[in-house]
């Protein structure tokens, strides 16, 4: 069935560096692609998206870039803060009721 | 602002009791979701319903069920809760596209 890998689940940055989050995806279908952030006691909430006819988006300190070709998508976020810490999710929709989700990768930014 | 409430944000529950977690979200959406949160295992849908009284499952249904009476409204209830059901819950909502959904805060249900 369609499914989305995510990569790494757990990622460790010193403030400031740069973090890179990965994901694949099965379904060539799959035609828009957002990221969610979870932080602590909260509920998932998007922050960024990208749709398949884009390669690159750009928001402030995090863009994600897609590659339709491999089906691949990853988040970057540059100049990391500790308010970054959370749970990232990447996900695939392609239509209709049904978005997969990633696994998740939990985000650590050393202070 | 927008706001998908979920009615408890932790619960504790016994094996074979019947388990309401309530949602309720105040941007008119049409669409209302149910997924569960497992580490390492992302968000799996539940259920989800595109109308009220509409309802259909998703990926994990068995030993849940939903209802949904009212637009903003939309209930998940274990019928018998299993220790296996220990799990974050979480409601979302979405428009009519559902490309973006609005996620709820979480209800950590243990049961023991």
């Amino acid at each position: 069935g369609e499914n989305v890998e995510q990569h790494p689940s757990t990622l460790s940055v010193q403030e400031g560096d740069s973090a890179v989050i990965k994901c694949t995806y099965s379904d060539s279908a799959s035609n828009y692609f957002p990221w969610y952030k979870q932080e602590l006691g909260k509920g998932p909430q998007l922050i960024i998206d990208i749709r398949s006819n884009v390669g690159e988006k750009k928001d402030q300190r995090i863009a994600v870039t897609l590659n339709k070709t491999a089906k691949h998508f990853s988040l970057h976020i540059t100049e990391t803060q500790p308010e970054d810490s959370a749970v990232y999710f990447c996900a695939a929709y392609t239509g209709g009721f049904k978005t997969i989700f990633g696994a998740g990768t939990r985000l650590f930014v050393k202070a | 602002d927008v706001k998908v409430t979920q009615s408890s944000r932790y619960l504790v529950k016994r094996t074979g009791e019947k388990v309401f977690l309530e949602c309720v979200q105040d941007m008119d959406h049409e669409n209302m979701f149910w997924y569960r949160q497992d580490p390492g295992l992302g968000l799996r849908l539940i259920y989800f319903s595109y109308d009220v009284k509409m309802k259909e499952k998703g990926d994990i249904p068995e030993g849940y069920s939903v209802s949904r009476e009212k637009k903003e409204r939309f209930s998940l209830i274990l019928e018998s809760a299993s220790t296996n059901q220990t799990s974050m819950y979480l409601c979302a909502s979405g428009q009519l596209t559902n490309e973006k959904l609005f996620f709820g805060s979480g209800t950590q249900l243990s049961v023991l």
